[in-house]
């Protein structure tokens, strides 16, 4: 099973400031990832997937980088819809697929 | 527009058995496998497993396997969790979950609402 494990499990940041979340995978996925965002309350939304590319309707601001075991995204100004918990996930390898634990992105 | 919508919540007792559904509507539900995912109170995203409506291919998370089992209805675009015997640990949200390409297991877009199972004496 592919243990993927993501940093910082909370990450405190000012609106309008830059946020960089981290994903490692415990092998390598390829660029097989996708993030995902979730609010309270709410399911969580698809935002990136083969490691970089936006779904539809996903801001600009919102960028995915990385390959192999190490990945990032990038939230480059946050707003404050932005403050959720995001998720990565790796669809190399299955079963069974496998998600990260989570960074929660709060308000400073 | 691609949907999923599931059932209403549940309360249900220890023993009993469950069955909550997943109806697909502006796709080809056939076509792309469906997962379902566990999130527990103030918890994560598990992976329980996924069905291929078309031929009702079924894969299990190992951690799930043989406690859970998932089935399709592809007449009326319908995915199935079901429970023989439910535990309080078995208390969380479920999601389905449709993934993102045709015949090919990746991504998650879009997701249902979730159904809230609650297990409780």
């Amino acid at each position: 099973e592919i243990v993927m494990t993501q940093s910082p499990a909370t990450l405190s940041v000012s609106p309008g400031e830059r946020a960089t979340l981290s994903c490692r995978a415990s092998q390598s996925v390829r660029s097989n990832l996708a993030w995902y965002q979730q609010k309270p309350g709410q399911a969580p939304r698809l935002l990136i997937y083969a490691a970089s590319t936006r779904s539809t309707g996903v801001p600009a601001r919102f960028s995915g980088s990385g390959s192999g075991t190490e990945f990032t995204l990038t939230i480059s100004s946050l707003q404050s819809e932005d403050f959720a918990v995001y998720y990565c996930q790796q669809y190399n390898d299955w079963p069974p697929l496998t998600f990260g634990g989570g960074t929660r992105v709060e308000i400073k | 527009e691609v949907l999923l919508v599931q059932s209403g919540a549940e309360l249900r007792k220890p023993g009993e058995s469950l069955k909550i559904s997943c109806k697909g509507s502006g796709y080809s539900f056939t076509d792309h496998w469906i997962g379902w995912v566990r999130q527990m109170p103030g918890k994560g995203l598990e992976w329980i497993g996924m069905i291929y409506p078309g031929d009702s291919d079924t894969r299990y998370s190992p951690s799930f396997q043989g406690q859970v089992t998932i089935s399709a209805d592809k007449s009326i675009s319908t995915a199935y969790l079901q429970w023989s015997s439910l535990k309080a640990s078995d208390t969380a949200m479920y999601y389905c979950a449709r993934h993102g390409v045709q015949q090919l297991v990746n991504w998650f877009d879009p997701w249902g609402q979730g159904t809230l199972v609650t297990v409780s004496s």
